[in-house]
């Protein structure tokens, strides 16, 4: 079975600080790694993802995550803090072999303070 | 392009009645998927459908969910009847397999709370 794990329950940054969000994963097979961002009252939206080719992915709003095989890990990274970053981030990872379901970890819930 | 379309976004009933929430999914998207959030047990999959057939409905807590998808285009989940530990903010989800495209779109969510 698929799973993925969020260490942090929250992660408090301040603003112009360097923002990282950590993601660990367990599958077998070739992972498909996923970044969301849930703003208060919104629904999930889609940050970036790892399917295959260099390891570095950047995404919208200046994030950026890298998959490390060896460790499997998919830290999610912001170079310079935001307070409009405060939001709950999601990672998920989907398998093939498992169809087009994708497993979500517990969210990390990010405050970046002026 | 106007996303992924949950209504309502609030329903508040008492428990015993019938609940149904709406989902109409991205044009030329053909999976769609349905979540449930809580506090307590964070974001869970309750079923997804391909092409409009259920493939996996594992998530589907017990027999008072089930879920409909009659054409590409809409979808519901109904629960009958209602209890107050089915208060959620109840995703919608949508996503074109194929190529390399397997990001899902969430619609805005439905809060139900059940009194």
């Amino acid at each position: 079975a698929q799973s993925v794990a969020q260490p942090e329950d929250q992660v408090n940054v301040a603003e112009g600080n360097p923002l990282t969000v950590k993601c660990t994963y367990s599958v077998s097979g070739n992972p498909y790694l996923f970044w969301y961002v849930q703003y208060p009252n919104r629904g999930l939206q889609f940050l970036l993802k790892y399917i295959t080719g260099d390891n570095l992915v950047k995404g919208s709003y200046g994030f950026e995550a890298e998959f490390n095989k060896s460790q499997t890990s998919f830290h999610l990274k912001k170079p310079s803090a935001l307070v409009s970053d405060s939001a709950l981030y999601f990672c998920a990872v989907r398998v093939k072999a498992a169809g087009n379901k994708l497993t979500f970890g517990g969210g990390t819930r990010v405050l970046v303070k002026p | 392009d106007a996303g992924v379309i949950q209504s309502p976004r609030h329903e508040v009933t008492e428990m015993g009645q019938e609940v149904t929430l709406r989902c109409k999914p991205i044009s030329g998207h053909n999976s769609l998927f349905w979540y449930r959030q809580t506090m307590m047990r964070g974001l869970e999959l309750l079923i997804y459908f391909n092409n409009n057939v259920p493939i996996d409905d594992s998530g589907m807590p017990e027999d008072r969910f089930s879920a409909k998808m009659p054409n590409a285009s809409f979808s519901t989940l109904k629960i009958q009847p209602s209890e107050p530990r089915d208060s959620a903010v109840y995703f919608c989800a949508s996503t074109l397999t194929g190529g390399d495209s397997y990001e899902q779109y969430f619609g805005p969510g439905t809060r139900l709370t059940v009194t």
